[in-house]
């Protein structure tokens, strides 16, 4: 089952522009991952989010967490071609004894040079 | 290792067909996830391994699928008798820590085409 959503489902810009994904779950967390998935890499982990952390910086990329909303948001700043890929949020939750990471279904954003 | 490795890339199936698909970790880690992933969906937990101790198989969609990490590093997804619904992308994943949903590295995945 999938837990976030992401939004927009797809979004195109033009290099140098920035991006703005979304990413609303329905349960409690323990924190949040933002993943880049691509032809040529597979999926990547690109940042993890702690649920009493507010907002992370990674080179060009930033993520905010709300939890009293059940949102995240990425912002990648001066977008490159390279860019160009399928974004997914991925929640780290309790099940059972476990955690696990339950997926939303991605933005694809394509960055046209 | 370089990295998690998976084969084969590309399975083409015939339905009713058993397939194996394998896993290499990267060494030492100790964490090992399977994901099935769809066309143009996020990918969907299968299963969870902590060294060889499968402590999550919630996400097998039947008995038909089975996994197994004998000696905690390499695995082997197997899905028997295989249906059209099973064609996905097949995702393995790995990570250092005993904790299952810190930072997971992906394997390049294997298709699987059922006809």
């Amino acid at each position: 089952s999938q837990q976030g959503e992401e939004d927009p489902q797809a979004l195109s810009i033009q290099e140098g522009e920035n991006a703005t994904m979304n990413c609303s779950y329905k349960t409690s967390i323990n924190n949040l991952q933002w993943y880049r998935q691509n032809s040529g890499r597979g999926l990547v982990h690109l940042i993890l989010i702690r649920s009493n952390e507010r907002e992370k910086h990674s080179g060009r990329l930033r993520v905010t967490l709300d939890t009293s909303k059940k949102s995240s948001s990425l912002l990648i700043t001066a977008s490159r071609a390279a860019d160009t890929a399928s974004y997914f949020c991925a929640t780290d939750v309790y099940a059972g004894n476990n955690r696990k990471l339950i997926w939303g279904l991605g933005t694809s954003l394509a960055v046209n040079p | 290792g370089a990295g998690v490795s998976q084969s084969p890339r590309y399975k083409v199936a015939k339905r009713g067909q058993d397939v194996a698909l394998r896993c290499d970790p990267i060494s030492g880690h100790v964490s090992l996830f399977w994901y099935q992933q769809a066309l143009g969906q996020g990918p969907e937990f299968l299963t969870y391994f902590q060294n060889e101790a499968q402590l999550d198989k919630s996400g097998l969609p039947s008995d038909r699928f089975f996994a197994e990490r004998p000696e905690g590093s390499v695995s082997t997804l197997k899905i028997q008798r295989t249906q059209q619904e099973d064609s996905a992308v097949y995702l393995c994943a790995s990570s250092f820590s005993r904790r299952s949903s810190y930072e997971q590295y992906f394997g390049p995945g294997t298709r699987l085409t059922v006809t």
